[in-house]
């Protein structure tokens, strides 16, 4: 069955340290998506991709960056990790080309990252 | 502001109580309104999509949307304690999803 991954589940860092979370999906999905999820901020888009080569900055895009080199890896990377970083980050993928409005997206299981 | 506003609960019903979640949005170019259900330590799953206007209806779940008002809502009949997780709402513009905060909804048996 197809799905989405992530890796690690969970990770604890400390400050400065470069991390870097892996999202793997076999539904091959054109659109890769991720996102953070904190406390009384629901989800927030850090990054997404519409396709090989192709990366856009999502609202909250500063302190991160991705690079899609296949149609299944969406890696996401924190440059140098600081508190604030703290959150649960998830993967999620869509099939539907760019400009069709509907885009139901599959998330990953989440990656735990602490900084401290 | 944002873009999406939900209405952040949480929310605490008894089993067999109807439930109404409700989003409202600004942003008119939205076309696709979804509701997502996440379970705990879990990752969002799509539950129900509406295209534009009306009604939809899933078994237990309705979903509706009045665009003319730029507000969603998620019904839910008769729930169930397997119903208790978080529900957030997405809406949909060029390939890409603005999704609410979420409420966090318990039933009790």
């Amino acid at each position: 069955d197809a799905e989405i991954t992530q890796s690690p589940r969970h990770k604890i860092t400390e400050t400065g340290r470069q991390v870097t979370l892996a999202c793997h999906q076999t539904w091959n999905h054109n659109n890769m998506f991720w996102y953070r999820q904190d406390l009384g901020h629901g989800l927030r888009l850090i990054h997404y991709s519409y396709g090989v080569q192709d990366t856009n900055k999502g609202e909250v895009s500063d302190g991160y960056s991705v690079s899609r080199s296949n149609t299944e890896d969406l890696p996401l990377t924190l440059e140098s990790a600081a508190s604030s970083q703290t959150s649960v980050y998830f993967c999620a993928s869509s099939e539907n080309p760019r400009g069709l409005s509907y885009n139901e997206q599959f998330f990953g299981p989440g990656t735990r990252l602490t900084v401290l | 502001q944002k873009e999406v506003e939900q209405d952040p609960g949480p929310l605490s019903v008894p089993e067999g109580a109807i439930v109404s979640l409700n989003c409202t949005y600004s942003n008119s170019a939205f076309q696709y309104f979804m509701w997502y259900r996440q379970y705990s330590r879990k990752g969002p799953e799509l539950l129900m999509y509406t295209y534009s206007s009306g009604n939809k209806e899933d078994g237990r779940f309705t979903a509706q949307v009045d665009k003319s008002s730029k507000y969603i809502s998620l019904f839910i009949r008769d729930s169930q304690p397997s119903d208790s997780a978080t529900y957030l709402c997405a809406m949909s513009d060029a390939g890409k999803s603005t999704f609410g905060d979420g409420t966090t909804l318990t039933v009790k048996p």
